[in-house]
């Protein structure tokens, strides 16, 4: 997974506050995808944006989440007001195309 | 959801090869097969890719059917390092804005005894 760097690799928060998940893609990469894996499940996709620009965000949770892909600095996938069921791995991915992925380590979010 | 079906759960022998099926029925012609892995909730990683051709690369072999509905991904001498969850994937057609999207199945638990 070298080459996207996801941070924090663990993060803690209490129910109600807001967790900011950071990624920075593969150099020269302007495509970012978001993925959530919940414990004992698959990988689900949550949106993918290009420099500014949400192309699809048709996994996201109409509430209380938002993402995105400044022109200058890392993506940013930020949870307001978070619950239990939030816990989960968050990764993130870069192309520098639409062909090929490459995967971060991930954040685990644990919501207490 | 998923377009494709695999085992929940496969073991090879260390040193053998491991062969995983997919099956894609539902495949459209201009929609590729991909296989990546997660190794113990790491990131999943890429292995190969392909169309309508078998294709090789320093990992893996890919052998897709003449009708493409069904697929195997060959790890040729499996390790105890390739345990681990694989997942075959059809990638969207290109120019739609889900193109972007991976839709991650269920996959295949892999297992290398020793």
């Amino acid at each position: 997974n070298a080459g996207v760097m996801q941070n924090p690799r663990h993060l803690v928060r209490r129910r109600g506050q807001e967790a900011r998940l950071r990624c920075s893609p593969v150099k020269g990469h302007s495509h970012v995808y978001w993925y959530r894996q919940l414990p004992e499940e698959g990988l689900k996709f949550m949106v993918y944006l290009q420099k500014e620009n949400i192309i699809d965000e048709s996994g996201m949770p109409k509430e209380r989440f938002s993402a995105e892909f400044p022109k200058e600095g890392p993506s940013i996938l930020r949870i307001q007001q978070v619950v239990r069921g939030d816990s989960a791995a968050y990764f993130c991915a870069s192309s520098r195309e639409i062909y090929g992925y490459t995967f971060g380590s991930g954040t685990r979010l644990t919501v207490v | 959801d998923a377009k494709t079906t695999q085992p929940p759960s496969m073991d090879c022998a260390e040193g053998r090869a491991a062969n995983l099926p997919c099956n894609h029925s539902t495949i459209s012609g201009n929609e590729y097969v991909y296989w990546y892995r997660q190794i113990h909730s790491q990131g999943p990683q890429y292995i190969i890719h392909g169309l309508k051709n078998n294709e090789t690369n320093e990992m893996a072999s890919l052998i897709i059917t003449e009708d493409r509905k069904s697929s195997t991904l060959i790890l040729p001498h499996a390790t105890l390092r390739d345990t681990a969850v694989y997942y075959c994937i059809v990638r969207p057609a290109a120019g739609g804005t889900s193109y972007g999207k991976l839709t991650f199945g269920q996959g295949t638990i892999l297992t290398v005894h020793p």
